[in-house]
């Protein structure tokens, strides 16, 4: 079955810094890669997707990239904030498959 | 609509009793997705429905997990005997599709001692 990879696992910045989460997947069939945010006490919530035809999509401060030939994709995000501070996980939807979650990475902005 | 409501919010239940996990997905939606989260194992996905229907269950750990989907707004998780291995928070989430954004519960936090 597909296995997402995720890194690093915790990552701080200052405020104003940028961070990059990277991941990486195994099923050359997936096409779709969302990435969630997911607070203390929440569910994950859908911050930025991407579909195997884009190789980048941007959102205000958040972007994310694609390579399917290397099949890893990552989120960026600039001009950090402290409310940016979550656990972040990238997914993976192959060919017959639901999202397909990497471990997660803990985002501390520190002011 | 209130979005995917989940109940309990919190279960704390002896090992060997069963427990049973509830979901309403958003209206609409033909997908149910079951997850469970742990800091060791992260979020995994138990099984998932088409339209009621289960699709794919190959995540549930073992006989002991059942999940059913009576109807278009109503989804169980059942756990008979619980052990306490199964505490996690369990999350239930709906979408349009599989390939699209999934909206998740406030999820139930399961303790089993």
């Amino acid at each position: 079955g597909e296995n997402v990879e995720q890194h690093p696992s915790t990552l701080s910045v200052q405020e104003g810094d940028s961070a990059v989460i990277k991941c990486t997947y195994s099923d050359s069939a997936s096409n779709y890669f969302p990435w969630y945010k997911q607070e203390l006490g929440k569910g994950p919530q859908l911050i930025i997707d991407i579909r195997s035809n884009v190789g980048e999509k941007k959102d205000q401060r958040i972007a994310v990239t694609l390579n399917k030939t290397a099949k890893h994709f990552s989120l960026h995000i600039t001009e950090t904030q402290p409310e940016d501070s979550a656990v972040y996980f990238c997914a993976v939807v192959g060919a017959g498959t639901a999202l397909i979650f990497g471990k997660g990475t803990t985002l501390s902005v520190s002011s | 609509d209130a979005g995917v409501i989940q109940s309990p919010r919190h279960e704390v239940t002896e090992m060997g009793q069963e427990v049973t996990l509830r979901c309403k997905p958003i209206s609409g939606h033909d997908y149910l997705f079951w997850y469970r989260q742990t800091m060791m194992r992260g979020l995994e996905l138990l099984i998932y429905f088409n339209n009621n229907v289960p699709i794919d269950d190959s995540g549930m750990p073992e006989d002991r997990f059942s999940a059913k989907m009576p109807n278009a707004s109503f989804s169980t998780l059942k756990i008979q005997p619980s052990e306490p291995r199964d505490s996690a928070v369990y999350f239930c989430a709906s979408s349009f599709s599989r390939s699209a954004e999934a909206f998740f519960g406030q999820g139930t936090r399961l303790t089993v001692v």
